[in-house]
């Protein structure tokens, strides 16, 4: 089992759409996780942060975490063509700060 | 404030030489790691420097090395290049070692040939 697992996609949606991407973690005691964004070519850019249980909302975008069910999910609402790219989720690992990415979901948006 | 600066932003190598990368954190940032990134994967993670020690090593070789200078700034070295060393080499940089993400550089694009 991989310790942070997300669906490769690609995932399509309209304009306009909810966007839901989610990510699985083998490790219990993980505490906190992110999501990131990569566009081709580019490198990840950071754009949530949660460690609490629930959900954390910036802008259009929410992150849910249910640490009993070792998921967390990452909702784009009102998609735009410009958040087509690949979204990474990560999590700390057991060493300092060790990030472990899983292998990332494509989103692309259709106008 | 400049973010995280790496270079070269494309390197070709011969199977065999050597590569030394480079990256610059942001000022007042302590920690840099470093990841590799081949085509279709997350990030994987390499090494991660605090306050000038290692502080934490992936599975890679022995072949790959790393340091982290009085000014923060870091290297990574990788000898006896393979072709499956082609990658996005991130450096990334943060406050603390375990802090609330890390910001990316733009990565050297490496190709061994």
């Amino acid at each position: 089992q991989k310790e942070v697992e997300q669906n490769s996609g690609p995932l399509s949606v309209p304009e306009g759409a909810i966007a839901s991407l989610n990510c699985t973690y083998s490790d219990r005691g993980s505490q906190s996780f992110f999501w990131y964004r990569q566009y081709s070519g580019k490198s990840p850019e950071l754009i949530m942060f949660i460690y609490s249980n629930g959900d954390k909302e910036d802008g259009r975008f929410t992150a849910q975490l249910n640490k009993a069910s070792q998921y967390v999910s990452l909702l784009i609402r009102d998609s735009q063509p410009s958040d087509s790219a690949t979204y990474l989720c990560a999590v700390y690992g057991n060493q300092g700060g060790k990030l472990i990415f899983g292998q990332g979901t494509e989103l692309s948006v259709k106008p | 404030d400049a973010g995280v600066t790496q270079s070269p932003t494309h390197l070709i190598k011969t199977r065999g030489q050597q590569v030394t990368l480079r990256c610059s954190p942001i000022s007042g940032h302590k920690s840099v790691s470093w990841y590799q990134q081949v085509l279709g994967q997350g990030p994987q993670f390499i090494f991660q420097y605090y306050e000038k020690e290692e502080r934490g090593r992936g599975n890679f070789p022995d072949r790959f090395s790393a340091r982290q200078f009085p000014n923060y700034s870091s290297e990574l070295n990788v000898n006896a290049l393979l072709l499956g060393d082609s990658a996005l080499y991130l450096c990334a940089s943060s406050l603390a070692m375990q802090g609330k993400g890390y910001t990316f550089g733009s990565g050297t694009r490496l190709t061994v040939v």
